[in-house]
């Protein structure tokens, strides 16, 4: 069973689009993130929610908007998406916010805009 | 601020080589190391992790040590496989207000016949 699945695994878009990416992780963890890998693999973190509640919020636009109903859900939504938007977006969770909690990631949505 | 850098790759080895994969951080606190492996169209998977100064992590063949002196995490393994082929990923988190994970850059490493 796949433990952080995202949904879709690719998106292809026009700019000016608005488009949402799905998480959910049935590890039963509290924790849950998004980041962003550009186009030469660097990693980046976007925002982190504790049990629906946003704790991290890197220096993202305000284009981006994540929403968490559950624990167990964490999207993304993406307002009037730009060229430099395009890149791969992963989900990840771990189970608390200490130091000592690994990350376990999905596979990645790979946005292109064009 | 906190950063990690390692060696650019790509990093191109044959069957049963050693490998060493250099990785130094820089953090303002006494992080957390990990290293964590990307395969072809696949999520992160955490490779090896070590909480404190002196600790070894290893999984799988692979090792590293947590150096305080040398603020060093590299990760070595006697002898690679083909499977080994992926992207090493280098990463420190001083836990707290999210567990924020601070990765380097990343090394591709090829491994072949």
């Amino acid at each position: 069973d796949t433990a952080v699945s995202q949904t879709p695994k690719y998106l292809v878009t026009q700019m000016g689009n608005d488009k949402s990416i799905k998480c959910e992780q049935n590890l039963g963890h509290d924790t849950m993130y998004w980041y962003k890998q550009d186009s030469k693999k660097f990693l980046k973190i976007m925002f982190s929610y504790n049990n629906k509640e946003l704790i991290i919020n890197e220096t993202v636009p305000n284009r981006f908007s994540p929403k968490s109903p559950d624990k167990a859900h964490l999207n993304l939504h993406i307002n009037s998406l730009e060229l430099g938007d395009s890149a791969v977006y992963f989900c990840a969770s771990s189970q608390g916010q200490t130091n000592n909690s690994p990350l376990h990631f999905g596979n990645g949505t790979r946005l292109t805009v064009t | 601020g906190n950063s990690v850098t390692q060696m650019e790759g790509p990093v191109t080895l044959s069957e049963e080589a050693f490998l060493t994969i250099n990785c130094t951080y820089t953090a303002t606190g006494y992080p957390s190391l990990f290293w964590y492996v990307q395969y072809p169209g696949e999520g992160l998977q955490l490779l090896l992790k070590a909480t404190k100064a002196d600790d070894k992590g290893s999984n799988k063949g692979f090792e590293a040590t947590y150096r305080k002196e040398t603020t060093s995490f590299h990760l070595e393994k006697g002898s690679v496989q083909v499977s080994d082929s992926a992207v090493y990923f280098c990463a420190l988190s001083l836990g707290g207000g999210g567990n924020k994970l601070t990765f380097g850059t990343g090394t591709q490493l090829k491994v072949e016949l």
